[in-house]
């Protein structure tokens, strides 16, 4: 149980392009959802925090304009790189909290972005 | 906000053999420690997870302490074998796990045959 999927894997895009990134708790409804970035050899960084039918809480530091969250349901919550630039390639990690009395975290298994 | 501190950054110990890796945090509402396995490539693995109300935790090879006076919490791994070789990561979060995690800056374990 509790698995979280991500979509793609991996993507390669223009610079100045939108990438759209699906992550999807397959066998437990997600409460919240939580979105991570890694560079390479480097730590997960919190990027946002994702209710269902909420918007989307910001880490400081992170422009909400151009990772845009969308937590439709309670199974998929989305991020839309916007106008991808080279220094947004990276690992981008969602994880998924079913809440109650169980808090703990899943992660999906990433998506490698890679912007030219 | 938090602030959670790893050590070492790369370890390596013969096969068999146990291995430690301490985390401080300073945040003294953080209440939820988990600690987990990153393999290249991959997305993070919960292992083991531990809450402020308990100070030790176990499970087979695995065990986690935490003393919430020092503020520092270890990750204990004994007869290591060489599928243990991976990246760890300790974490620390305020409201039990429902807020996001603050991550250290990893472990890379090496596991020598």
């Amino acid at each position: 149980g509790a698995v979280v999927s991500q979509h793609p894997s991996w993507v390669i895009c223009k610079s100045g392009t939108s990438v759209k990134i699906e992550c999807r708790s397959l066998d437990f409804q997600a409460t919240t959802m939580f979105w991570y970035r890694q560079f390479p050899k480097q730590s997960l960084m919190l990027m946002a925090t994702s209710n269902e039918g909420s918007k989307a809480t910001y880490e400081q530091g992170v422009e909400k304009d151009k990772f845009l969250i969308n937590h439709a349901s309670l199974t998929l919550s989305t991020l839309t790189v916007t106008s991808a630039h080279p220094e947004d390639s990276s690992f981008y990690i969602c994880s998924a909290k079913s809440g109650g009395a169980s808090d703990t975290q899943y992660f999906g298994p990433g998506t490698r972005l890679t912007v030219l | 906000g938090e602030n959670v501190e790893q050590h070492p950054s790369t370890l390596s110990v013969q096969e068999g053999d146990s291995a430690v890796i301490k985390c401080t945090y300073s945040d003294s509402a953080s209440n939820y420690f988990p600690w987990y396995k990153q393999e290249l490539g991959k997305g993070p693995q919960l292992i083991i997870d531990i809450r402020s109300n308990v100070g030790e935790k176990k499970d087979q090879r695995i065990a986690v302490t935490l003393n919430k006076t020092a503020k520092h919490f270890s990750l204990h791994i004994t007869e290591t074998q060489p599928e243990d070789s991976a990246v760890y990561f300790c974490a620390a979060s305020a409201g039990g796990g429902a807020d996001g995690l603050t991550f250290g800056k990893g472990t890379h374990l090496i596991i020598q045959p």
